[in-house]
Formats: structure tokens, sequence, C-alpha cells
């Protein structure tokens, strides 16, 4: 059972440079989601998709992008990388509105030098 | 906006103690909560959830109750072993708000043999 698969799952950035990380879903899921973690501040959304071709900010949106161009990835990126992004970085998905479990990827571990 | 608010960490107790790991959130209407747990290493996994007000969630000899008196939704469990040593999120998703799912900071355990 794959699940939620997050590629890489470790990346070290210089400033300036930029990537891509992506999510991949195999439960059909309509809902998805980037969050970010870091110390003492929980996991905050960067952006999320309650859809296939649908995309929306959460609460810290800037420096990144996302697109979902099918309905099982759901990619992020970054364009010109800022220290100030070294963080963990978390994928997940949902099937349907509230109260719905959301399953979680292992996360990226992205360092921004 | 909604938001969760969790004890902070670390919380630190010998093996078979008592534990409450205290959440209360703020939402405009009727959200589901969320207990998450993360392992070290790991993504988020899900603990035990309510979907109505009342309603007790359990699991793994973890429960909590939706208190919409108090907007609570504490974490408790009789006694704790070593091997429940992980972050605890308390979390909330609102059906009629596109489904964003909303995290505390979580609260670090460490459980001593």
């Amino acid at each position: 059972n794959a699940g939620v698969t997050q590629t890489p799952k470790f990346r070290v950035l210089k400033t300036g440079q930029s990537m891509t990380l992506l999510c991949a879903q195999d439960m059909n899921h309509e809902y998805m989601y980037w969050y970010r973690q870091d110390p003492g501040m929980g996991l905050r959304l960067i952006h999320y998709s309650v859809g296939e071709g649908t995309t929306a900010k959460g609460e810290v949106p800037d420096g990144y992008n996302v697109s979902r161009l099918k309905k099982q990835n759901f990619l992020l990126g970054l364009e010109s990388a800022a220290p100030s992004q070294t963080s963990v970085y978390f994928c997940a998905s949902s099937d349907r509105q509230g109260g719905t479990e959301a399953f979680f990827g292992q996360g990226t571990r992205l360092t921004v030098v | 906006g909604n938001s969760v608010t969790q004890m902070e960490g670390p919380v630190t107790l010998s093996e078979e103690a008592f534990l409450t790991i205290n959440c209360t959130y703020t939402a405009t209407g009727y959200p589901s909560l969320f207990w998450y747990v993360q392992y070290p290493g790991e993504g988020l996994q899900l603990l035990l959830k309510a979907t109505k007000a009342d309603d007790k969630g359990s699991n793994k000899g973890f429960e909590a109750t939706y208190r919409k008196e108090t907007t609570s939704f504490h974490l408790e469990k009789g006694s704790v072993q070593v091997s429940d040593s992980a972050v605890y999120f308390c979390a909330l998703s609102e059906r009629d708000r596109d489904d964003k799912i909303i995290f505390g900071k979580g609260t670090r355990l460490h459980i001593l043999p």
C-alpha cells in the first residue's frame, strides 16, 4: 500500500536555485495539501487543492507555487530558494470534506544554504 | 479564523503515568476534531477523531471527547508506555470552509522507562 509518496526525501539547495517536490497519492483522493513543519511552529499550510486543476493559497504561500495537473499528483515548486525555506515539507491527501482523515507522506527535508 | 491551541511541551512522564494533553479550538461552525501522532522520522498519522459534539474518539488506549461547551478536545491515556513517545497534534477541519485542516503546534511527549 503506497498511500502518499513524496520525492525526494532529502535535498540541499543553494540560495537562488529552484526545485520541485513531487507528491503522489494512489487513493483517488480529491483533496491534497502541502505543509511545512518548523520547530515550535507546528504544521503550516502552504497551498492546497480541492480537485484536479484547482489550487488555493494556505497560510504561508509566498515563495512557493503549486500545480495539480493530474488528480493523483500535487507538485510544490520553489522558484528561487531562500534559507528561510529550510524546513521539512509534508504532503497530505484526503477524500472529502470535513471529518475525513488526512493521509500524510513521509516528508521531504530541505536545506537551503 | 479557525485556530487550534494545545499545551506546550515537552511533556515528560514516567511509564504507566496518566496523560492529559490539552487542546482547545476556535471555529465558526461545527468542525470535526482530530488527534494525529508523529513518531520520529515519520509523517503524521491519525490517532483518533470525533465529528460531532459529545462524540468520544478512541484508539490504542487514547481517548478524547468533543466538548462543544468548552470548545475542547483533550487527549488522555490512563497508562502511558515508552512506545507512546512522539509528537501529538490536535487538528480541526470544518465542512463548509473548503476543508482546510488546521493544526496546533504539536506537543512532544517523552516517556521514561
